[in-house]
């Protein structure tokens, strides 16, 4: 079992829904969590962080922790085509810039239908 | 743009043979990061530098090295190459290791074994 689970979709949806997409993770000792936006041939950009539990907003995309459940998400609203891409979740025990020891998810491509 | 560069952008090469990567940090970045992006394995670190010196290994394997050199550019030397090893090679670099700096990714270099 990987470390962390992301559904790798490709899920599609007409542009101004509400997009939510979800990691789930098994090492209790994650405590930093992040999203990556990457688009067609470019590299992956930090899009959010978080730390522990809690929301986080930032704009349209919100950034959410259930450390309980050991569940992340993201939901992205009033989506638009320019947020088609595929976004990664990545999860550290010891802060978002330990590249050595943050962990990817496999990535969800995401696509909005004008 | 990250402002980080990687060459080639795209290479084809035949199994057994060697081939290097190169990577430009942003202006002013001392750490240096590599990370290989397969379908089947998602986004994978390799090895950190950190102002020349090695500051931590991934899944890197033997055939695989690399170094930072004193002008901070980074090379990624994969040798005895197999059709596996195809995939898409990201260079990050950051201000510094510590917690609190973001990773910046270059666009790639696509590596294609036949």
């Amino acid at each position: 079992q990987k470390e962390v689970e992301q559904d790798p979709g490709p899920l599609s949806v007409p542009e101004g829904a509400i997009v939510s997409l979800n990691c789930t993770y098994s090492n209790s000792a994650f405590q930093y969590f992040m999203w990556y936006r990457q688009y067609s041939r470019k590299g992956p950009e930090l899009l959010m962080y978080t730390y522990s539990s809690g929301n986080k907003e930032d704009g349209r995309f919100t950034a959410q922790v259930d450390k309980s459940s050991k569940y992340i998400s993201l939901f992205i609203r009033d989506s638009q085509p320019s947020d088609s891409a595929t976004y990664l979740c990545a999860m550290s025990a010891t802060g978002y810039s330990s590249a050595s020891k943050i962990i990817f998810g496999s990535g969800t491509r995401l696509s909005i239908r004008p | 743009d990250s402002g980080v560069t990687q060459t080639p952008k795209h290479l084809i090469t035949a199994t057994g043979q060697r081939v290097t990567l190169r990577c430009s940090p942003r202006s002013g970045d001392l750490s240096v990061y590599w990370y290989q992006q397969s379908l089947d394995q998602g986004l994978q670190f390799l090895i950190q530098y950190y102002n020349g010196e090695e500051r931590a290994k991934g899944n890197i394997l033997e055939r695989f090295s690399a170094q930072q050199f004193p002008d901070l550019h980074s090379e990624l030397n994969l040798s005895s190459l197999e059709l596996g090893d195809s995939a898409l090679y990201f260079c990050a670099s950051s201000v510094s290791p510590g917690p609190g700096n973001t990773i910046y990714f270059g666009e790639g270099s696509w590596l294609t074994v036949v």
